[in-house]
């Protein structure tokens, strides 16, 4: 039973694209929604996230799209760069600081 | 300041054996998390410490898996009689009160051989 569901698997994007990474989940209870970078080796990290009440939400190049009608959001990531690649999480929860449930992540590429 | 750490980095052990895996938390931190992280099952929950709260262990996948957590800070996960399918990275987080942020250590890579 897979709560979150992420795709692609992997993309590969030229330096310079956009990288986007879409989401869906099943439970409505699901309030939190953020997205881990995750680099080999090392554990990941967060790199944003975006409540049910707002429908967009930027930082720098890296960009959430909530749609909560369709229980769906992604990552759009603006002028990819080489240092981006990397795995890429998304995840849900039901309340702050409760336990997260991860998609299946997507390794992204970034060729210069 | 200090992140998360874990110990030991890396373990090889035998099937049947028993193993224990630890982490540190930032200080401050009062929650804490288990996942474990699969080529074929991905990144999932296992167990959850908040303060003087009972744990949630609904991700325990079974009763060889067992943590504490000693004094509100460090937590040891153990497995029992490790089996090959339970190969796999060990990752702890943690959380300051109130905070939605989990932060995530580099984690323990376990071999079952």
């Amino acid at each position: 039973q897979q709560q979150v569901k992420q795709s692609p698997q992997s993309l590969i994007v030229q330096k310079g694209g956009i990288s986007i990474i879409n989401c869906a989940y099943e439970n409505t209870a699901f309030d939190y929604f953020p997205w881990y970078q995750q680099f080999p080796g090392k554990g990941p990290a967060l790199l944003i996230a975006i409540r049910p009440d707002v429908s967009e939400k930027k930082e720098g190049r890296f960009t959430i799209s909530f749609n909560k009608s369709a229980k769906q959001f992604s990552l759009h990531i603006m002028d990819s760069q080489p240092g981006d690649s990397a795995t890429y999480f998304c995840a849900a929860s039901k309340a702050a600081g409760n336990k997260l449930t991860f998609g299946g992540g997507t390794r992204v590429l970034v060729k210069p | 300041g200090a992140g998360v750490s874990q110990s030991p980095s890396n373990k090889v052990t035998e099937k049947g054996k028993d193993v224990e895996l630890r982490c540190d938390p930032i200080s401050g931190h009062t929650a804490l998390y288990w996942y474990r992280q699969s080529l074929g099952q991905g990144l999932e929950f296992l167990i959850y410490f908040q303060g003087n709260s009972a744990p949630d262990k609904s991700g325990l996948p079974s009763d060889r898996f067992s943590a504490e957590r000693t004094g509100g800070s460090v937590s040891t996960l153990t497995i029992q009689r490790t089996q090959q399918e339970d190969s796999a990275v060990y990752l702890c987080a943690s959380s300051s009160p109130g905070s939605d942020t989990q932060y995530f250590g580099p984690g323990t890579r376990l071999t079952v051989l």
